[in-house]
């Protein structure tokens, strides 16, 4: 099936650095980019999204930058505080029996270091 | 306010064993899924429900089925479990079938020995 390819798996900064993690995905007709933050124990939340007919947006500390041309979109966390340490996950919608899906990334782990 | 609840968050069955998890939800959501999360291997789309009755394989479909009888509610059955079903399980649920959010809900820790 489709795959979205999410690098790195584990990625430690210093506290107010910035993160960037780097995600690829195969169909062009993906339009919808989620991104979700886990914390441990818990389930995953949405923390931004992009659709195709951009190519950045921005909220609270969080830049998403698609690149529909090279199948690829980002995830920019500014100013990493510890709180910030978690798994995240990149997705792509897909279209699948007349309907959609997401495809998820294989996640990363963030470590930010006080 | 808005939730996918799953029961139970915790469980530890034999090899063999009948395994059912349940998931619900209080969003009216149309579509409904069941994941698998592993590490290294991010969430695997195990079934995806369109509506009550309506469902459709995911991308590891193989060992498990899956109810929808109520729009509310769907269950992920595993039919005489397997050590490698050892896995989080995740139900989530979205309000239709445009490109919107997904909620999930907290999981369910599932233990095959």
């Amino acid at each position: 099936g489709e795959q979205v390819e999410q690098l790195p798996s584990i990625l430690r900064v210093q506290e107010g650095s910035s993160a960037s993690i780097n995600c690829t995905y195969e169909n062009s007709a993906s339009n919808y980019f989620p991104w979700y933050k886990q914390e441990p124990g818990e389930n995953p939340k949405l923390i931004i999204d992009i659709r195709s007919n951009m190519e950045r947006k921005q909220t609270q500390g969080l830049i998403v930058l698609l690149d529909k041309k090279a199948k690829r979109f980002s995830l920019h966390i500014t100013d990493t505080q510890p709180g910030d340490s978690a798994m995240y996950f990149c997705a792509a919608s897909a279209a699948s029996s007349g309907s959609w899906q997401l495809i998820f990334g294989s996640g990363t782990q963030l470590t930010v270091m006080p | 306010d808005m939730k996918v609840t799953q029961m139970p968050r915790y469980l530890i069955k034999r090899m063999g064993e009948n395994v059912l998890l349940e998931c619900g939800q209080d969003m009216s959501h149309e579509t409904m899924y069941w994941y698998r999360q592993d590490p290294g291997l991010g969430l695997q789309l195990i079934y995806i429900s369109y509506d009550v009755d309506s469902n459709s394989e995911g991308d590891i479909p193989k060992g498990y089925r899956v109810s929808r009888k109520k729009r509310e509610h769907f269950s992920l059955i595993l039919d005489s479990a397997k050590t490698n079903q050892t896995s989080v399980y995740f139900c989530a649920s979205s309000p239709g079938t445009s490109n919107t959010e997904v909620f999930f809900g907290k999981g369910t820790r599932l233990t095959v020995v």
